[in-house]
């Protein structure tokens, strides 16, 4: 299965400011996915990276708030924009194949604290 | 709307019991069912996974147990060990290519 790499692990923001998280997969693969898990809450899914085109986002969620790049088939960055303390989450990152049934594989996740 | 539910958020077991958890699921479209474990400070692992097709897939001390009529599924882990205590996930698949539902989480304690 695919190794997945985030960065940074956590960070502490203050309010008003933007972070972007990176994403790195060891293998090419089709697709991958950006999640949010905020306290005690499931994982939600904020977007699909979709490489070369821009991303796909989920109800609620919005590309001038959380705009995604993915330039190739191994690497994409969520940046998350004019940060409140209703950001404070985990965001995960995923990658699958999107075909057959295939899991998900997910990066350890970045832990993001706004002051 | 959540449509994939899990609604025990907690379930403590004696070392070398059955764990048994559950989920349950609103949309019948739904094809593909994972468990993921979680522990802390790290991303979830894929555990088991099971298609509708099938009502049961084991691998080792893990069964997943598939109810279609029911949207209901099961997680099985038998005997349980210490560490297999961490948060659980069941997820679901099968309405847009790639996406997934989570339940909320269903964290266990595997007593020693």
């Amino acid at each position: 299965s695919a190794v997945i790499s985030q960065k940074p692990s956590r960070d502490i923001c203050q309010r008003g400011t933007s972070l972007t998280i990176q994403c790195q997969v060891d293998s090419q693969v089709t697709m991958m996915f950006w999640y949010r898990q905020q306290p005690g809450q499931s994982l939600t899914l904020i977007a699909t990276a979709n490489q070369g085109s821009e991303a796909t986002y989920e109800s609620g969620f919005v590309i001038d708030k959380f705009p995604i790049s993915r330039p190739n088939l191994t690497f994409s960055t969520l940046t998350v924009s004019n940060m409140s303390p209703e950001d404070s989450s985990i965001y995960l990152c995923s990658a699958g194949e999107g075909q057959g049934l295939q899991p998900q594989h997910f990066g350890d996740g970045t832990r993001l604290s706004i002051l | 709307d959540q449509q994939v539910k899990q609604n025990s958020p907690s379930l403590s077991v004696q070392e070398g019991r059955i764990s048994i958890l559950n989920c349950d699921y609103t949309n019948s479209m739904f094809d593909y069912f994972l468990w993921y474990k979680k522990y802390p400070a790290e991303g979830p692992t894929f555990l088991i996974s099971i298609s509708s097709i099938k009502d049961k897939n084991e691998d080792g001390r893990f069964t997943v147990f598939l109810n279609k009529s029911a949207k209901h599924l099961s997680l099985h882990i038998v005997p349980s060990q210490p560490g297999d205590s961490a948060v659980y996930f069941c997820a679901a698949s099968g309405l847009v290519l790639g996406q997934f539902y989570f339940g909320t989480g269903t964290s266990l304690t595997v007593i020693p």
